[in-house]
């Protein structure tokens, strides 16, 4: 069974400028789920999609980030205009149902400069 | 918010010694997930207990939950250097604390 996959795994921006991460769950998991990881603290939830509808984006920074999730398979997330602060790895997972266990992807390392 | 805390934040030990992490959590919850993330990699889970369940085991693992206490224990028997890792616990809304990080010394 393929994991979840996430691109790109790295990107490098400079503040201001936009950037959009890209997520494909594992097939069948109707749960999606974007986090926020900065350095030496817990992944913080962004959003959750349920197929295609938003679950829960209580924490999503509204103003610069965005989320989608088109038929309820893949799903982008991004960042526009991007800050200093943003510099994190971000992290998809997804579950077969909303109180699953969820499967991460290995993330993406964004760098804002 | 976050609903997850665990404590220590950090525990040191020699191979061979067991390891007991601590979560604690604010609101009543369906089911705990335990997680584990290992240096510069994703989080693999390791174990869910449910809120009517008081005890789990997978493996050298054992997962206690107290509902009364807001608060639940994993424990790591026998512990290999390959368990150095940082250990997280997620309430069922999907709030992580900032993680306990594990260093077993071989």
């Amino acid at each position: 069974e393929a994991g979840v996959a996430q691109s790109p795994r790295y990107k490098i921006i400079e503040k201001r400028q936009s950037v959009a991460f890209w997520c494909n769950p594992i097939s069948g998991h109707a749960t999606l789920y974007w986090y926020q990881q900065i350095l030496g603290q817990g992944p913080k939830l962004l959003i959750q999609f349920q197929n295609n509808g938003v679950v829960d984006d209580s924490q999503l920074p509204k103003d610069r980030f965005s989320a989608e999730r088109l038929k309820g398979v893949d799903s982008t997330l991004k960042i526009q205009p991007a800050k200093l602060e943003d510099s994190a790895v971000y992290l998809c997972a997804s579950s077969l149902t909303a109180l699953g266990e969820q499967f991460f992807g290995p993330g993406t390392r964004l760098t804002v400069l | 918010s976050q609903q997850g805390e665990e404590d220590p934040q950090a525990l040191s030990i020699q191979e061979g010694e067991n390891a007991t992490m601590n979560c604690s959590y604010k609101t009543s919850i369906n089911n705990l997930q335990w997680y584990r993330q290992n240096s510069g990699r994703g989080l693999v889970h390791l174990i869910l207990i449910r809120s009517n369940e008081r005890e789990k085991h997978s493996g050298r693992l054992r997962v206690t939950l107290d509902t009364s206490k807001k608060s639940s224990s994993l424990l790591i028997t026998a512990s290999r250097a390959a368990d150095t890792a940082s250990y997280f616990c997620a309430t069922n809304d999907m709030r992580f604390g900032a993680g306990t990080r594990l260093t077993v010394k071989p």
